[in-house]
């Protein structure tokens, strides 16, 4: 069946270093999510992506969707503590089809 | 606007016992899904509603889960007799499958639950 994988799994940066993280998936996919979960939190959605090679922006955030459509990264630029967290892709085959979550990337900050 | 409601945020059960959990979604939102977070791992899709019927049950262990959408609004996911491998975060989302993005999920807060 269909697999996210996300890597790393865990990055620990010191503040204003930067971050990625990096999915793929086994197929072809329809559009692409990113959510963050805080610690002891819930899934938070950031961003949504469905064109290939499409690029978003979110202050210091830059999200990617690849030109086939099989991977996407998140680039956190100068990270600060309050992005600490687990970021989490989720791919869907189509657009009527279910989200699969990756295994999501735990990023720590250290101050 | 109110968010995804979950209910109860805790619950300690011992093995073999039922336990159920209850989930109110956005108003308006036609789609709920219900999934189970293990410590460590993304959200795994249980079961997905489209207002009363069952879009999706394929990964949900239906000899012990079983989940209920009877009026379209609010859920019920059921697990009887609870294993030791069902410690976990259940977590309820909704989505408004004609909103812009199409599909994005509200989560709630969960309910985490611990199999003794």
């Amino acid at each position: 069946g269909q697999q996210v994988m996300q890597i790393p799994q865990y990055q620990h940066v010191q503040e204003g270093e930067d971050f990625t993280t990096y999915c793929n998936s086994s197929t072809t996919l329809s559009n692409i999510q990113w959510y963050k979960q805080r610690p002891g939190g819930h899934p938070v959605f950031l961003i949504q992506l469905v064109k290939s090679g499409e690029v978003k922006k979110q202050k210091r955030l830059t999200f990617q969707f690849g030109e086939a459509k099989k991977n996407s990264s998140l680039h956190i630029t100068a990270t600060q503590t309050t992005d600490v967290g687990t970021y989490f892709c989720a791919g869907m085959k189509t657009s009527y089809d279910k989200v699969i979550f990756g295994p999501g990337t735990s990023l720590s900050v250290i101050p | 606007e109110a968010g995804v409601a979950q209910s109860p945020r805790y619950k300690i059960i011992e093995k073999r016992q039922s336990v159920a959990f209850w989930c109110n979604p956005i108003s308006g939102h036609a789609t709920l899904y219900w999934y189970q977070q293990i410590l460590g791992q993304g959200p795994k899709l249980l079961i997905q509603f489209q207002n009363n019927g069952v879009v999706d049950d394929s990964q949900l262990p239906k000899d012990r889960f079983s989940a209920e959408r009877l009026k379209g609004v609010d859920s019920t996911l059921k697990i009887q007799p609870a294993k030791l491998e069902d410690s976990a975060v259940y977590l309820c989302a909704s989505s408004h499958p004609w909103g812009k993005p199409k599909n994005i999920q509200y989560f709630g807060a969960g309910t985490r639950l611990s199999v003794l």
